[in-house]
Order: structure tokens, then C-alpha cells, then sequence
């Protein structure tokens, strides 16, 4: 079965700008959490999506959003972006939101100069 | 603020020693998984426990869960050059809170 597959694994963008990251989950999770990791704060849960519906956010600016399709495929976006966005972003699936089996995909690097 | 507290944060030893990462909190969580993170990479996840004072083991690993659902450890013995990496903890309670990691480094 295939893991999670996240698109693009690097990406660089400019202050201000506005990045669309993906995330495919495995293959019958219905679930999907992001995450934010940079040296400093660690793993820090961004949110969660099951069945097209965020269940869950964490305490993160409204510039950071996010949504899930019907295929359970996730994209999260970050508009005006700002050089403390530069982070690990990662994607992680299960089969039911709140549970505690997730599987991370490789994460997206973004760098914001 | 981090709901779970690792400790060590570094740790460095030499191939064939045995160590003790230590995750704690004050919550209790209705479960804590162990994940393993290599640079580049997303986390794996190593073990979930469920039930306070479960031991589980993997291999030459050692996962305990205290007996209140509060805190945590992971034993490695004879530590290897591959066991290298980031060790995280993660708890569930309304979403997954992780801790900040222990960072290790074996040495051939």
C-alpha cells in the first residue's frame, strides 16, 4: 500500500506571497492533519480534516487554511507569507480523525526569503 | 507551550550503550505513541501503548507507559549507529500534542 505522498517536497517563495502545498492520504484514510515543523517550536498541529470537514484547528493565524476533497486528498494554503513561515510542512493520514495511528508523509520544505 | 516534556533534548553515546528517553506531562492522554524521525523525513511511528503502567517492546526497544497516563519512556539497548535520529512523543487528547524530541546520536 502506498504511503503518503506530499507535492511539492521543496518549494521557496518571497515574502508576501501565497503557497499551495498537497497532500495525498493513504489509500482508505479518510482523515488528514497538517502540521508545522521548524526547530524552534517543534510539531505544532495546524488542523484536521475528515470527510471534507475541518474538525479540528490549532492556534494558528488565518492566513493558514486549508480543505479536503471528496477523493480525501488535502491541500493547505498560506497566503502573505512571512519569513517565520519557513518550516517542515507535514502531512500526516488515518482512518478516523482524533485517532492515534498517523502516518506522515515526507513533508514539504518551504523556505520564504 | 509544550503539553509533553522530553528529556533529554540531546543525548550522544557511543555504539553498544544502553539509554532512556523520558516523556512527560501533566495531562493525561488517552494514548502516546512513539515516532522516530530521520532529517528530510516525516515521522515514523514506532509504537502506540494505550493502557497506563503497558510495556511494550520492539526489537532491542523498550516502551513503558506510566501507570496514570501521564508520562513516558523509551529504552534502547546495545543503541546502534541506525537508531540515530529524532525520537518524538505524541499524546492524544483533543487533537495530537508532541513533544519537542530528544535528538540522538550514535556513535560507531
Amino acid at each position: 500500500k502506498a504511503g503518503v505522498t506530499q507535492t511539492p517536497r521543496y518549494l521557496i517563495k518571497t515574502r508576501g506571497q501565497q503557497v499551495t502545498l498537497s497532500c495525498s492520504p493513504i489509500s482508505g484514510h479518510r482523515s488528514v492533519s497538517w502540521y508545522q515543523q521548524t526547530p524552534g517550536q517543534g510539531l505544532q498541529f495546524l488542523f484536521e480534516y475528515f470527510s471534507e470537514t475541518q474538525r479540528n484547528k490549532g492556534n494558528f493565524p488565518g492566513r493558514f487554511s486549508g480543505r479536503q476533497f471528496s477523493n480525501s486528498r488535502s491541500e493547505m494554503n498560506v497566503s502573505t507569507l512571512e519569513l517565520g513561515d519557513s518550516a517542515l510542512y507535514l502531512c500526516a493520514s488515518s482512518l478516523y480523525p482524533r485517532t492515534y495511528e498517523q502516518y506522515f508523509g515526507p513533508g514539504t520544505r518551504l523556505t520564504v526569503t | 507551550t509544550q503539553l509533553l516534556e522530553q528529556s533529554p533534548q540531546f543525548l550522544s553515546i557511543q555504539e553498544g550503550e544502553n539509554l532512556t528517553v523520558y516523556c512527560n506531562s501533566s495531562s493525561v492522554f488517552s494514548s502516546l505513541q512513539w515516532y522516530r524521525q530521520e532529517p528530510g523525513e516525516g515521522p515514523v511511528l514506532l509504537v502506540t501503548v494505550v493502557t497506563g503502567g503497558e510495556v511494550k517492546k520492539l526489537k532491542r526497544l523498550t516502551f513503558q507507559f506510566g501507570d496514570a497516563r501521564k508520562d513516558s519512556s523509551l529504552h534502547i539497548t546495545a543503541a546502534q549507529p541506525g537508531d540515530t535520529g529524532l525520537y518524538l512523543c505524541a499524546g492524544a487528547a483533543n487533537d495530537m500534542r508532541f513533544g519537542a524530541g530528544t535528538r540522538l546520536t550514535v556513535k560507531p
